[in-house]
């Protein structure tokens, strides 16, 4: 079993929709949860990060973190074109400083 | 604006050479990262430094790479002798490190050994 799993999609949403990425983890103890965006041929950039159960909202984006059940998903509100990129879900489970990284879940954004 | 910067940005080898690529942490990070990412195998981590002493190699191939941190403001990544499976982009990433486990990326080394 991976220890974080994401669907690879691709998830097409239409422009203005809310897109739902979500993740599940594997380690009950995981303590930090991240989401990066990877555009083609570029670097992953982090844009939510989230410790505590509910939800944190950062502009058109939103994580959620659902400790019991083991998941962690990000909306984004009102889709835009440049949102389409592959979002890499990030979870810290402790043992010095390494993050375990999803194989990513694949966004388009169609006009 | 703070950066973790990356040199080569592209490099072209041939199977046999040395590799060396190196990483310019964020100044004040103490936590350092190697990653390589194909479309197979997705993010794999390679090595991770903090405070510059090396805590975790096993990702890494031991016989033919080697990851150091000479001092705290840069990191370099070898691979001698190098294979045509060792293409792939490699990222390195910057980390706080002290009650944070944010990891900020660079831009990558586009590595093609022919």
């Amino acid at each position: 079993q991976k220890e974080v799993e994401q669907n690879s999609g691709p998830l097409s949403v239409p422009e203005g929709a809310i897109a739902s990425l979500n993740c599940t983890y594997s380690d009950r103890g995981s303590q930090s949860f991240f989401w990066y965006r990877q555009y083609s041929g570029k670097s992953p950039e982090l844009i939510m990060s989230i410790y505590s159960n509910g939800d944190k909202e950062d502009g058109r984006f939103t994580a959620q973190l659902n400790k019991a059940s083991q998941y962690v998903s990000l909306l984004i509100r009102d889709s835009q074109p440049s949102d389409s990129a592959t979002y890499l879900c990030a979870v810290f489970t402790g043992g010095g400083n390494k993050l375990t990284f999803g194989t990513g879940t694949q966004l388009k954004v169609e006009l | 604006d703070a950066r973790v910067t990356q040199t080569p940005r592209h490099k072209v080898t041939e199977m046999g050479q040395e590799v060396t690529m190196r990483c310019q942490p964020i100044l004040g990070h103490n936590t350092v990262f190697w990653y390589r990412q194909t479309m197979m195998q997705g993010l794999e981590l390679l090595a991770y430094f903090r405070n510059r002493a090396p805590l975790d190699d096993s990702g890494m191939p031991k016989d033919r790479f080697s990851a150091e941190m000479p001092d705290a403001t840069l990191a370099t990544l070898k691979i001698q002798p190098s294979e045509p499976r060792d293409s792939a982009v490699y990222f390195c990433a910057s980390g706080p490190g002290v009650n944070s486990y944010e990891q900020y990326f660079g831009p990558g080394t586009r590595l093609t050994v022919t």
